[in-house]
């Protein structure tokens, strides 16, 4: 079975500052996709990017970017110009194939604090 | 408007007794999936389905059930409710593959 690990439990940075959130997977798929999605302090869960793995070039929508290192099995997220709203906890998370569809698997998350 | 509702948003359970935890997509989507979250582990997949009618175990099956009467609606069933089952559960639908659209999920305490 596949396997999605965030080490990094929380982080704290100041806000407009630059932060990066560690994923790394496990996967026996030659092609596969992942994602990464947010939960706001209200329990609400937005799906944000997506990283194709037969794509080089790394996602980027809005101020969310990634870093997509196949080798080594990473998805970092890139939150660029960091804002008090950008609190919240990140899910990376990666696609996996079932019987008849596919279903995903998620990581633990990491808790990211964005402060004045 | 909101296209994965749930239904209650909060539940209250006594040990033994029988839940069940609605969800509502407007998205027409074929796939549908229930987690539950708890502190510490993320979003665990319960069960999920590819379209009405059809119900697959996910990653922790075990004490749920499920069922997908048609392609709006997808149900978690808890008939011996325990209170290790208390979490908070997300409902989500998906398709063509992609990204997932949750509901904004039930919290559910079993005393």
């Amino acid at each position: 079975a596949q396997k999605v690990t965030q080490t990094q439990t929380s982080i704290s940075v100041v806000e407009k500052t630059t932060v990066t959130m560690d994923c790394v997977y496990e996967t026996r798929d030659s092609s596969y996709f992942l994602f990464w999605y947010k939960q706001t302090a209200s329990g609400e869960i937005v799906f944000l990017i997506r990283q194709d793995s037969y794509k080089k070039e790394n996602a980027t929508v809005g101020h969310y970017s990634l870093n997509f290192q196949k080798p080594k099995s990473s998805i970092g997220l890139i939150i660029t110009a960091t804002q008090i709203e950008d609190s919240a906890v990140y899910f990376c998370a990666m696609r996996e194939e079932g019987t008849g569809g596919y279903k995903v698997v998620f990581g633990s998350g990491t808790r990211l604090l964005v402060s004045p | 408007e909101a296209a994965v509702t749930q239904s209650p948003r909060n539940k209250v359970a006594v040990t033994g007794g029988k839940v069940t935890l609605s969800c509502n997509q407007t998205n027409n989507h074929n796939n549908m999936y229930w987690y539950r979250q708890d502190t510490g582990h993320g979003l665990r997949l319960i069960h999920y389905s590819y379209g009405a009618g059809s119900t697959e175990k996910g990653d922790i099956p075990d004490g749920y059930k499920a069922s997908r009467p048609s392609q709006e609606n997808f149900s978690l069933i808890l008939e011996l409710a325990t209170p290790s089952q208390t979490s908070v559960y997300f409902c989500a639908s998906g398709g063509g593959g992609w990204e997932q659209y949750f509901g904004p999920g039930t919290r559910l305490t079993v005393l």
